[in-house]
Formats: C-alpha cells, structure tokens, sequence
C-alpha cells in the first residue's frame, strides 16, 4: 500500500529563514505528489502538485518542492519565512496509474502534517 | 468560479444519531472525494464519486455511506454515531479524480457527544 511520510511534526523558524518541510513516499512507481496547506478552521489549499512533467516545481506563495525519485522524496522548501506561512503543511500522494481502476480513483494519502510556526 | 461548498459548517449530534452531509463541487467537476480528519488518525480517505456511481472506498465501517446526484452534489451519511465520530469532514472536489488535483472545501466539523 502506498504511504507518505513527513518527517517533523512540528517545525518551528524564525521570521526570514528557509523554510524546509519533508515528505517521503513509499512506492515503486512515482505517485503523483501534492502539498496543501491547511489554516485553522478551514479546508485544504492546494500549494503545488508534481505530475512528472518537472521535477522542480514552483507553487504558490513562493513554494517549491523537488521530486528526487532516488530519494523517493519530495520536500517543500520556501527561501524566507513570514509570519503569514504559520499553518499546517500536508504532502498527499495521487493515483499511481490513472488506468488502475477501482483501487486508485480519487484517493489521495496523506502524510500526517508538520505545523509550521513562524516567529517574529 | 465559485469553490467547493459544505453544508453544515458545525453540527452537534449525540451517540446512536445520524447525520447527513452535503457538498457541491466545483462547477465542471464530476468527481467528488470524502475525507475523514481527526487529531490521531489524520486525513484518511472515506469514498470517492464520479457520475453518480461510488468508484472507490476506503477502509470504513458500513455506517459511512454517500451518494451523488445528476448535478455532482454529493452527500455522505453516518448512522449509529458513535463518539469516534467526532471530526472534521472535508469533501474534494476534481475534474476526473485521477491526476487532477483536488479541491477541498472548508469542512463540516461533527461533534458527537
């Protein structure tokens, strides 16, 4: 089964700094890879999504993650904190085969978060 | 265009209850996912729902159920609450639910007591 791993349940850093949140997967083929954001009280925001077309890839707010299929990793990275980043960050993983039917469709795994705080 | 939406925003029931949820896709968007978030078990994948017909399911007691009607809108249904009920109920929602990204809406946070 396919798992997705964020290393940190808590990440703090101070306003400015690299921002680095970690996300492994479990699976022999690259899932296609997700990372929301999630601010109290409401629903998931999609940030930014890798579907194999780049392994660099930009997102919003100044997100960028990298897909290194050696690694099976896919961390977010943000070059300097603000205050406003504060939130909880989850890394999904997508369908491995968009033909592989009922065991796949419309199923995103989550990691188990990283809250990220941000100080002044 | 307007996003995912989820009616009720909060709901109180008690145990042995039943409760019915509601979520509208985003306009187009024929796939519509469930998920169940808790404090301990995190985001965890309920049923997902394209064209009226529940394509996929996750690993939840047969007191979970939903459907999905000819204009997209889905609704899911719990009997018997039970206190483990208690959570955060988010509907996505998706253009084919495959590769496509999903869309979720604010959620409809379900207090049992």
């Amino acid at each position: 089964a396919q798992s997705v791993t964020q290393l940190g349940s808590h990440v703090s850093v101070s306003e400015g700094a690299l921002v680095l949140l970690r996300c492994n997967y479990s699976s022999s083929v690259p899932p296609y890879l997700f990372w929301y954001v999630q601010y109290p009280n409401q629903g998931l925001q999609l940030l930014l999504k890798y579907t194999s077309a780049a392994t660099l890839v930009k997102g919003i707010n100044g997100f960028e993650a990298e897909f290194k299929k050696s690694e099976t990793s896919f961390h977010l990275t943000k070059p300097s904190a603000h205050m406003s980043d504060a939130a909880e960050y989850f890394c999904a993983a997508g369908p491995i085969n968009i033909n592989a039917g009922g065991t796949s469709y419309g199923k995103l795994t989550f990691g188990q978060g990283t809250i990220l705080t941000v100080h002044p | 265009k307007a996003g995912v939406t989820q009616t009720p925003r909060y709901l109180i029931k008690t145990r042995g209850q039943q409760v019915t949820l509601s979520c509208s896709p985003i306009s187009g968007h024929r796939s519509v996912s469930w998920y169940q978030q808790t404090p301990g078990q995190g985001l965890q994948f309920l049923f997902e729902y394209f064209s009226e017909t529940q394509r996929n399911k996750g690993n939840f007691p047969g007191r979970f159920s939903g459907r999905q009607f000819s204009n997209s809108r889905s609704e899911m249904n719990v009997s018997t609450l039970e206190l483990g009920d208690s959570a955060l109920y988010l509907c996505a929602s998706s253009l084919a639910g495959q590769s496509n990204e999903q869309f979720f809406g604010p959620g409809t946070r379900l207090t049992v007591l």
